[in-house]
């Protein structure tokens, strides 16, 4: 089955300046790859997503970037502000297009702390 | 608002205890999810279930067992509850052709 890796598990960073998380899988087949906020006791929620037919997008200060070749992508969070701190969570799905459905694997999580 | 909501919020339990944690959406969508979530483990499918008739195990199913009462209605059970289920339970809902998943609110279940 498919693996998903995420790194770093923590990571702070100064208002303002950037934030990268990374991840990788292992499923060849895998080609929709969404990316999960979740706040303290709060519920997960999606944030952004890319399918496997583009390389990169954008959505204000986050983007997120697949390298299809090397099996990794990641996101990008620009000038980043105190409610960005949160834990994130990276996922993979073979489902789009293909009537898989979209049963998810989801990276251990980054916890990101943005210090004012 | 269109919802997915979970009961209990919060449960103690003892070790042998039978559990059962309940989601209902609202949203109209077939599809349906439970995740466990440990601390530096992320979220872990333990079973999802596309339509009324249709369940399927996801990657650690031991110890536990679903029933899809109704499209709007998804429940998970601990037969026989044991410590390490100690964990924070989510639903999640998704439409059938859609890729996001929606997320309940949670369930902090505590074995002791």
């Amino acid at each position: 089955g498919e693996n998903v890796e995420q790194h770093p598990s923590t990571l702070s960073v100064q208002e303002g300046d950037s934030a990268v998380i990374k991840c990788t899988y292992s499923d060849s087949a895998s080609n929709y790859f969404p990316w999960y906020k979740q706040e303290l006791g709060k519920r997960p929620q999606l944030i952004i997503d890319i399918r496997s037919n583009v390389g990169e997008k954008k959505d204000q200060r986050i983007a997120v970037t697949l390298n299809k070749t090397a099996k990794h992508f990641s996101l990008h969070i620009t000038e980043t502000q105190p409610e960005d701190s949160a834990v994130y969570f990276c996922a993979a799905s073979t489902g789009w297009l293909t009537g898989g459905g979209n049963k998810l694997t989801f990276g251990t999580g980054t916890q990101l702390k943005v210090e004012l | 608002d269109a919802d997915v909501t979970q009961t209990p919020r919060n449960r103690i339990t003892k070790t042998g205890k039978r559990i059962m944690l309940e989601c209902s959406q609202t949203k109209g969508h077939d599809r349906m999810y439970w995740y466990r979530q440990d601390p530096g483990l992320g979220l872990r499918l333990i079973y999802y279930s596309f339509d009324v008739k249709d369940i399927n195990k996801g990657e650690i199913s031991d110890g536990y067992s679903v029933s899809r009462q109704a499209q709007a209605k998804f429940s998970l059970s601990l037969e026989s509850a044991i410590p390490n289920q100690t964990a924070l339970y989510f639903c999640a809902t998704s439409d059938h052709g859609g890729e996001e998943q929606f997320f309940g609110p949670g369930t902090r279940l505590t074995v002791l």
